[in-house]
């Protein structure tokens, strides 16, 4: 059963406008929280991440928020570019080792 | 800075053979992951290694062995492909075995198995 999920598999936003990314997690234990970006024919290159100590983190025109209670996390791009056109992938990670993946949502973003 | 290195970067085989797929950092990292992708299933991991000395299985190890050969080293052996094992695999590796901490990806190694 997947605990990490992308509901939305893909996403079109006008460059300049805002694109946000949803992801839900159902593990409680889960407590660190990443974002990745995949180019095709790439490996993935990691983005931004939050520690569950926090609800907000950013990193010029990322930001990360975290929703603890809903087990809930979004990705905020402002402003967004057309090199922002990537599979976006949220991903979190507990007293585990691995990294629990999402399906990743497709993002593009047009002139 | 190489980061993780992957080969090879494309395989074609035939059902029935096998094949390992090589990884190495050069980070110092602890960590090192197997994963694949494939479409509209995201990244799902298939073994992994929290330390050197240590191997365990991820969602979907069946039709997979690895060797943690070395701190640098971790590889991923099919020792009969099927085409179900057609996808994309990620090798990753992360500096701690746990808690926080981004992992570090290669560029992917393309199978096909026919």
């Amino acid at each position: 059963d997947q605990q990490v999920k992308q509901n939305s598999p893909s996403l079109s936003v006008q460059e300049g406008r805002i694109s946000i990314l949803n992801c839900d997690y159902t593990n409680s234990m889960f407590d660190y929280f990443l974002w990745y970006k995949k180019y095709p024919a790439e490996g993935p290159t990691f983005l931004i991440s939050i520690s569950s100590i926090k609800d907000k983190n950013e990193d010029g025109r990322f930001t990360v928020f975290l929703n603890k209670s809903a087990k809930h996390l979004s990705l905020h791009i402002v402003p967004s570019q057309p090199g922002d056109s990537a599979v976006y992938f949220c991903a979190a990670s507990g007293s585990g080792y691995a990294l629990n993946f999402g399906k990743g949502t497709s993002l593009l973003v047009t002139p | 800075n190489a980061g993780v290195t992957q080969t090879p970067k494309f395989q074609v085989l035939k059902t029935g053979q096998s094949m390992t797929l090589q990884c190495a950092q050069d980070m110092n990292h602890n960590s090192m992951y197997w994963y694949r992708q494939d479409p509209g299933m995201g990244l799902r991991l298939i073994y992994y290694s929290a330390s050197e000395g240590t191997t365990d299985k991820g969602e979907v190890p069946n039709g997979y062995n690895v060797s943690r050969l070395n701190k640098r080293e971790f590889s991923l052996r099919l020792e009969s492909a099927a085409p179900s094992q057609t996808s994309v695999y990620f090798c990753a590796s992360r500096l701690t075995g746990g808690g926080t901490g981004e992992l570090f990806f290669g560029e992917g190694s393309r199978l096909t198995v026919l």
